[in-house]
């Protein structure tokens, strides 16, 4: 099981870039590297996924490097609207790792004026 | 499309009672799972199907059943109620045929079991 470790918990500003590190040091070679979000009372949303390098969208960019035990959630000019629990998962999709993805305890994100 | 719907919202069972969550999803997705996730704590994965008729246990499946007869529907049955129960339950379905590893979230059912 690739087991995911990220800090407890972070605070930051509006306006300010927050980058969240998760290591993951036993990462198998067909894992992906999955970010969610976590809104109070609601259910997980999804927002990035890679495998390596990097990958960037509308809300977030994944860092990745060469040898994949870590990665780093970019999050640029957050607003309050960012106050979450952001979670980091590996795992493989195939039918027989399904069962070895991993939420873990995830990231609280405290953003403040 | 409704995405992934839940109910009931919210339960309350005594001890030793059983119930069904009902789970249904509008998007053709083949894999759904069940999570339950206790106060401040991370989802853990309780059950999972890859298609009707064929489901597998996750990481906490003790005294949880579940079938999938229909590609939509995915409900999750608890055998007989436990206090250690007491949870928030998400339902989750994804698409299997692409690389995207986005899975869909109900809004959760909270259930309390005294």
């Amino acid at each position: 099981l690739a087991k995911t470790t990220q800090p407890i918990s972070m605070d930051s500003y509006e306006g300010q870039e927050v980058n969240i590190t998760c290591s993951h040091n036993n990462i198998a070679t067909n894992d992906y590297i999955t970010w969610y979000q976590q809104f109070p009372s609601q259910g997980p949303r999804f927002i990035i996924q890679g495998y390596k390098t990097k990958v960037t969208n509308e809300v977030a960019s994944l860092f990745i490097p060469a040898d994949r035990k870590s990665s780093t959630l970019s999050l640029p000019r957050v607003s309050l609207s960012d106050t979450a629990v952001y979670y980091c998962l590996v795992g493989d999709k195939r039918y027989s790792s399904a069962s070895k993805i991993i939420f873990g305890s995830g990231t609280r994100l405290s953003i403040r004026p | 499309n409704a995405g992934v719907t839940q109910t009931p919202k919210f339960q309350v069972l005594k001890t030793g009672q059983s119930m069904t969550l009902q789970c249904a999803q509008d998007m053709n997705h083949e894999y759904m799972s069940w999570y339950r996730q206790d106060p401040g704590m991370g989802l853990r994965l309780i059950h999972y199907s890859v298609g009707a008729g064929i489901t597998d246990q996750g990481e906490v499946p003790n005294g949880y059943n579940v079938s999938r007869s229909t590609t939509e529907d995915f409900p999750l049955r608890l055998l007989s109620a436990a206090p250690s129960q007491t949870s928030v339950y998400f339902c989750a379905s994804s698409y299997s045929g692409s690389d995207s590893y986005e899975q869909y979230f109900g809004p959760g059912t909270r259930l309390t079991v005294t």
